[in-house]
């Protein structure tokens, strides 16, 4: 009954190759982010999308392209991997599409690229 | 643009005595304020919030924060430190006119509680 997951937790992976991150929530959330967590722990915000509807959209290239079948899933799909992928990326969701409520973290997906 | 600045990159504080981080932000209106904190591993958690009201809020294990709009902070406070409050913890903002539905972090500040 976890609240926000993500698959996989783990991943290991050549330059170039084509991978995806699955996340879902049971909260019943509106909203729901991707966050890139670097090796000195920065976060930074990737993608929002509010029912389905992309509404953040930072500078991320091309490679990484968000899909949100209904409101309870996001998933993150990335082409071409790059060394500098390498990251521990956060699913996260919240309530509505207001900015006062708290998000809601999974516990990370840890992508290696080698 | 909204920003977040915690200044510390570590806090070291002895188990028992009260641990303060800091945090200032800015932004364009009004400050949505949160705290989160992250422990090895494991995903963000929620601490707590400032959204309106009374300046001096009340979260998650004991931790509270007050908002001081002169000085644009919006520092965590705990009065006795525990050693499981080791952690890297996590200030944060969003506005209604920041950006819309984005919530901006800080870099982090990682206390370290000692025995």
């Amino acid at each position: 009954d976890t609240a926000v997951s993500q698959t996989p937790k783990y991943l290991v992976t050549q330059m170039g190759n084509d991978k995806s991150i699955k996340c879902e929530q049971n909260l019943g959330h509106d909203t729901m982010y991707w966050y890139k967590q670097d090796s000195k722990k920065f976060l930074k915000i990737m993608f929002s999308y509010n029912n389905k509807e992309l509404i953040i959209n930072e500078t991320v290239p091309n490679r990484f392209s968000p899909k949100s079948p209904d409101k309870a899933h996001l998933n993150l799909h990335i082409n071409s991997l790059e060394l500098g992928d390498s990251a521990v990326y956060f699913c996260a969701s919240r309530q509505g599409n207001f900015n006062t409520g708290e998000l809601f973290f999974g516990e990370g997906s840890r992508l290696t690229v080698l | 643009a909204q920003s977040v600045a915690q200044p510390e990159d570590q806090v070291n504080v002895a188990e028992g005595n009260p641990l303060t981080v800091k945090c200032t932000y800015s932004v364009s209106g009004n400050p949505y304020l949160f705290w989160y904190v992250q422990y090895p591993n494991r995903g963000l958690q929620f601490l707590l919030k400032y959204i309106t009201g009374d300046n001096l809020v009340k979260g998650s294990y004991g931790f509270e924060a007050e908002f001081n709009k002169s000085q644009t902070s919006f520092h965590l406070k705990k009065p006795s430190a525990l050693v499981s409050d080791s952690a890297l913890y996590f200030c944060a903002v969003s506005s209604l006119t920041g950006g819309g539905n984005k919530l901006t972090f800080g870099t982090g500040t990682q206390l370290k509680v000692e025995l």
